[in-house]
């Protein structure tokens, strides 16, 4: 089966820059999509195709890709922001078009 | 407004069928495919499998192509999960998706069905 690697937990103060990481060796060549999701709550999309935003998320939310590892930026992080996020990309032959990582908690100290 | 509506929580025991059920509304239900992911308690998201109502083309995910049923009856725009015989490791909140096209991903989430198989 095909994995995507995430950092169990980050922790960081309000307002500064939250960083998580997602790695897979099929990144480089798929894109990569970023959920949110808070206690007790479905899922939200935040990032889709490595870096676009759908409308309605905050302007602090960022992703990029390099090599293969994808990062989700959060800026300014709020209080708000604590929650679990979750990367999703396929494996580069189409058997695992839809994997998610293993989460990464996100603290706001 | 674009939503997912999920059928409430079952309780089951093992050996039992289930078949939960995903209402779309607000959008062209058959243009759209629909999933559907597993979250175990405390645990992660697993995509499990998906169809497209408009041909109920579905795919599965290797670890749980047999294991479940993926249907959808487009008449009244609802994807299903089905079981044929519950275990008590099936227990988990179950979320449809709606697969975004020119996003390439589930931009529309349920609100989840908890299923707990227990003796």
């Amino acid at each position: 089966s095909y994995e995507l690697t995430q950092p169990p937990s980050v922790s960081v103060s309000p307002g500064q820059t939250a960083r998580i990481t997602c790695s897979g060796d099929a990144l480089p060549k798929q894109y990569a999509y970023w959920y949110q999701q808070k206690p007790g709550q479905a899922p939200v999309l935040v990032i889709y195709k490595d870096s676009e935003r759908p409308s309605g998320i905050p302007e602090r939310f960022s992703g990029s890709s390099s090599g293969t590892t994808v990062t989700l930026t959060i800026s300014g992080v709020q209080a708000e922001d604590e929650a679990d996020y979750y990367c999703q990309s396929a494996d580069s032959s189409g058997t695992y078009p839809w994997v998610f990582g293993g989460g990464t908690k996100l603290t706001v100290l | 407004e674009v939503q997912l509506v999920q059928s409430g929580a079952e309780v089951k025991k093992p050996g039992e069928s289930l078949k939960i059920s995903c209402k779309g509304s607000g959008y062209s239900f058959t243009s759209y495919w629909i999933g559907w992911v597993r979250q175990m308690p405390g645990k992660g998201l697993e995509w499990m499998g998906i169809i497209y109502p408009g041909d109920s083309d579905t795919r599965y995910s290797p670890s749980f192509q047999g294991q479940v049923t993926i249907s959808a009856d487009k008449s009244i725009s609802t994807a299903y999960l089905q079981w044929s015989s519950l275990k008590a490791s099936d227990t988990a909140m179950y979320y449809c998706v709606r697969k975004n096209g020119d996003y390439g991903a589930f931009d529309i989430w349920g609100q989840g069905t908890m299923v707990t198989v227990s003796s």
